[in-house]
């Protein structure tokens, strides 16, 4: 069935270092993939998306690129900030023969930047 | 930008009590869900609804129902709260295959 799965946290850096969470999927067809971020005591928002192959997300320096070959669409940001801090959820849309769609989440990585 | 608001962010209930969560949301999208989510457990789907009193059961749905009466209002109920639903409730809508939910900013539930 379709799944997703992320790289296991917390992840803890040092503000300015470089991130990447693995993200990769299981899935019939090319579903649309979602990065999305909680911050402490929130609902999650979404972060950025990609609806098909080699496409790039990106929003507020983070970025993810759809890749088939490899059924992954890790996120990256070049520079962390503290405010970065955060639980970030890897996503696919999942279509049902009814005619509705559902998200499929991975459990979150937590990422802790400390200065 | 789509607004989806839950009615409260904190709640403390008794147990066996009937309780109403709300969500309303401003865009006229069909597809609605209510998930909890749990430290370990991720996101886990309760309950979701495809068009007016439409209802589909999710992954987890014992112990709770949901009404959906109106296309902008969704409401999940728990018709005898435990201390086992302790818990924070998000409500998210879908507007289509290629947009992501968008999800209200949760209800933190604790029963006692």
């Amino acid at each position: 069935g379709n799944s997703v799965t992320q790289m296991e946290g917390p992840v803890t850096l040092s503000e300015e270092a470089f991130l990447t969470i693995n993200c990769t999927y299981t899935a019939t067809g090319y579903p649309s993939l979602f990065w999305y971020v909680q911050y402490p005591g929130e609902g999650l928002q979404l972060l950025l998306k990609a609806t098909k192959a080699d496409d790039k997300g990106s929003n507020k320096g983070f970025e993810a690129t759809y890749r088939k070959e490899t059924t992954s669409f890790h996120l990256e940001k070049g520079s962390v900030q503290v405010s970065d801090s955060a639980v970030y959820f890897c996503a696919l849309i999942m279509m049902f023969s009814g005619g509705y769609n559902k998200l499929i989440f991975g459990a979150g990585t937590r990422l802790a930047v400390h200065p | 930008d789509v607004k989806v608001t839950q009615s409260s962010r904190y709640l403390v209930k008794r147990t066996g009590e009937k309780v109403f969560l709300e969500c309303v949301q401003d865009m006229d999208h069909e597809n609605m869900f209510w998930y909890r989510q749990d430290p370990g457990l991720g996101l886990r789907l309760i309950y979701f609804s495809y068009d007016v009193k439409m209802k589909e059961k999710g992954d987890i749905p014992e112990g709770y129902s949901v009404s959906r009466e109106k296309k902008e209002r969704f409401s999940l109920i728990l018709e005898s709260a435990s201390t086992n639903q302790t818990s924070m409730y998000l409500c998210a809508t879908l507007p289509g295959p290629n947009y992501g939910y968008t999800f209200g900013s949760g209800t933190r539930l604790t029963v006692v």
